[in-house]
């Protein structure tokens, strides 16, 4: 499966737009991206996931590079209890859980 | 609310002890996840149950075990606890047929402190 790089950290501010970047440059064409968020101490929070094309919900956009080999989380008007650690996990749907490899992620902190 | 429930919320007990922790999972769901989330480990897969069959296993510990029940709840039985066992422990849920991945939900997990 593949392995993704995500910055360990990143700051916003409150009202504007979060970008957190991932990199997974070894992606297989059946591996799909997933996001997942975890507030401190609280449950991980499935966001959104995609294969190839662009994808956006009540939550945020997932912006898929041509290449697939990054992507873009978007929270579009970011709020302090956007202040979370944002998960990056590339797998495909044909296996199990085992695979899911919850990394560092990236400590998104939202400022007034 | 991801509609994945787990008690107890908080859980303090002694080495040696053993303890059960229980999860229900979302409506219709038919898989359920159990993960351990210590400071210095991340979150961890530790097994996953699907209609009641043990489906996949992790990194769990020959101490600990686990079951599906026919109403799909679950439990996570930990025992002779050790210092290192304290940790949150999620359970989350998924539709997944069982070999596949779907999305997972998670509950609000059950921190586990060994003293």
């Amino acid at each position: 499966d593949a392995k993704t790089t995500q910055p360990p950290s990143m700051d916003c501010a409150e009202g504007r737009a979060a970008n957190l970047p991932c990199n997974h440059s070894t992606i297989s064409g059946n591996e799909y991206v997933y996001w997942y968020r975890q507030i401190h101490s609280q449950g991980p929070q499935y966001i959104i996931h995609g294969l190839k094309n662009n994808e956006t919900n009540e939550m945020a956009s997932l912006i898929i590079t041509e290449d697939r080999k990054s992507s873009t989380l978007i929270l579009p008007h970011a709020t302090l209890r956007d202040t979370a650690v944002y998960y990056c996990i590339v797998l495909p749907r044909n296996t199990n859980a085992g695979k899911s490899t919850f990394g560092d992620g990236t400590t998104l902190t939202v400022k007034p | 609310d991801s509609g994945v429930t787990q008690t107890p919320k908080h859980l303090i007990t002694a080495t040696g002890q053993r303890v059960t922790l229980r999860c229900s999972p979302r409506s219709g769901d038919l898989s359920v996840y159990w993960y351990q989330q210590s400071l210095d480990q991340g979150l961890q897969f530790l097994i996953q149950y699907y209609n009641g069959e043990e489906r996949a296993k992790g990194n769990i510990l020959e101490r600990f075990s686990a079951q599906q029940f026919p109403d799909l709840h679950s439990e996570l039985n930990l025992s002779s606890l050790e210092l290192g066992d304290s940790a949150l422990y999620f359970c989350a849920s998924s539709q997944t047929s069982g070999y596949s991945y779907n999305e997972q939900f998670f509950g609000p997990g059950t921190r586990l402190t060994v003293l």
